[in-house]
């Protein structure tokens, strides 16, 4: 089976840091997605990680360790817009399997 | 990134007439298309996978009579919620992944369906 594991809520300040962290076991491992969803929206694209590492895109970086079953979402230079969910991932043998989600609320 | 297109993107029907709701993908080929359902405040449920040309395969607990798929070519995949019923109110969520399994999978806008 697959479980996957996720902060429920994230609250941060403008301007500030935040760290998304995600546990997983899952039967066959092929790729860790985040996703990010507003409310009432379907999910959009932010980053894949295959290897271990880190992958940065811009304010957001994604950083994998498989040996672990760890990956981290961090957003940085938060701004209002970023308060959404955050959805961690995992592709087993064929299909993606999601944690609950992360809703993260940024204040001013 | 690749478009993948999910239509209407809300519907309101009333109980027991069927409702279907369409996956494109616009600029590839989509060799598996995947439906899931979200409830308010949960994440999304994988309902079916279907290949182009063949039955799809359901998850666990998903009444096939009730959720018809159609993936009939490389581009469109239908969902039919057939005889719906108020508890099939959700959001429903197509996405699309072409032949490269190392791709993200790319997600319609999603259908908020009530049925009343």
């Amino acid at each position: 089976g697959q479980n996957i594991d996720q902060p429920t809520e994230m609250t941060a300040t403008e301007g500030a840091i935040v760290q998304i962290n995600c546990t997983y076991q899952t039967s066959g491992f092929n790729g860790l997605f985040w996703y990010q969803q507003h409310a009432g929206e379907a999910p959009t694209f932010l980053s894949y990680n295959v290897l271990d590492g880190l992958e940065e895109k811009g304010r957001f970086s994604s950083f994998l360790s498989r040996s672990k079953g760890y990956s981290y979402l961090l957003l940085k230079e938060l701004q209002m817009k970023d308060s959404a969910s955050y959805l961690c991932a995992v592709r087993g043998d064929y299909k993606l399997s999601f944690g609950a989600g992360t809703t993260v609320t940024v204040r001013a | 990134g690749a478009v993948v297109s999910q239509h209407p993107s809300r519907v309101i029907c009333k109980s027991g007439t069927s409702v279907k709701i369409e996956c494109r993908s616009l600029d590839f080929q989509a060799t598996t298309m995947f439906w899931y359902r979200q409830f308010p405040k949960q994440s999304l449920m994988l309902m079916a996978t279907s290949n182009e040309g063949s039955k799809a395969t359901y998850e666990q607990g998903v009444e096939k009579d009730k959720f018809l798929i159609n993936h009939a070519s490389l581009t469109l995949s239908t969902l039919t919620v057939t005889s719906a019923h108020p508890e099939d109110s959700s959001f429903y969520i197509c996405s699309a992944r072409g032949d490269n399994l190392n791709t993200e999978a790319f997600f319609g806008q999603g259908t908020r369906l009530t049925v009343v």
